[in-house]
């Protein structure tokens, strides 16, 4: 069963980036989409971007200037750069992974599964 | 404010039914399937109906969900206290300031 860690500092200062990575247990991180989540504290959720492990990148519009996502599939990770961060980016970050199928109707894709989530502190 | 619109509040006694609705529009989920998440206190997201109306393993009957238009609903039969949690639908959108995932305000569900 493939289970998902986030890992990285909890706090990070205003100005600077923010630097997590996302370790991929009990399955391979080839074939699939990779994403980032995240969740303001008390506040809904919001996709950052996401990973193919082939390396091909899609980030969510308003955050596309300050993301980085990559991927190293020799330690089957990826990782997440998101930078001049500001207390706005405060929220707990979750990696998830995106399966995607295609059918007779189109595309079909969902998260699953989700790792447990970091709460990232942007604060000086 | 977010993409897709849910009510933020939710609630039923033991045994009920309850409806959660999301209303969207044609460039997410008039173009493609919803998945909706429910999210325990404390916890992560969690996987509850993927593809509008498909359960995953391990997810029980009492869960369902439809699809019509540019809106869907998460129907919960049977309530229970265990229920209690923050429900999240999510669809892809086509928007023309690049595809990406979009999220629900969430639904606060309480077993009253």
């Amino acid at each position: 069963q493939v289970q998902l860690q986030e890992s990285g500092p909890g706090l990070v200062k205003p100005s600077e980036t923010l630097s997590l990575t996302c370790t991929v247990s009990g399955g391979s991180i080839s074939s699939y989409y990779w994403s980032w989540i995240r969740q303001p504290p008390g506040k809904g959720l919001e996709w950052i971007g996401y990973i193919y492990y082939s390396g091909s990148t899609n980030y969510n519009p308003s955050l596309k200037s300050r993301v980085t996502i990559s991927v190293d599939t020799s330690k089957n990770q990826f990782s997440l750069k998101l930078s001049s961060v500001t207390a706005a980016d405060t929220a707990v970050y979750y990696c998830a992974r995106e399966r995607r199928l295609k059918t007779i109707f189109g595309v079909v894709n969902w998260f699953d599964p989700w790792g447990q989530g970091t709460l990232v502190t942007v604060s000086s | 404010q977010s993409v897709l619109t849910q009510p933020p509040s939710a609630s039923g006694t033991p045994g009920q039914r309850v409806t959660i609705s999301c209303s969207g529009s044609s460039s997410n989920i008039g173009s493609n399937t919803v998945n909706w998440y429910q999210q325990l206190p404390g916890t992560a997201p969690k996987l509850l109906i993927y593809s509008n109306n498909q359960r995953p393993s391990g997810v029980p009957d009492r869960f369902s969900g439809s699809k019509s238009g540019t809106s869907a609903s998460l129907a919960i039969s049977g309530l229970q206290s265990e229920d209690e949690a923050d429900y999240y639908c999510a669809a892809w959108d086509d928007s023309l300031n690049g595809p990406d995932w979009v999220f629900g305000g969430g639904t606060k569900l309480t077993v009253l």
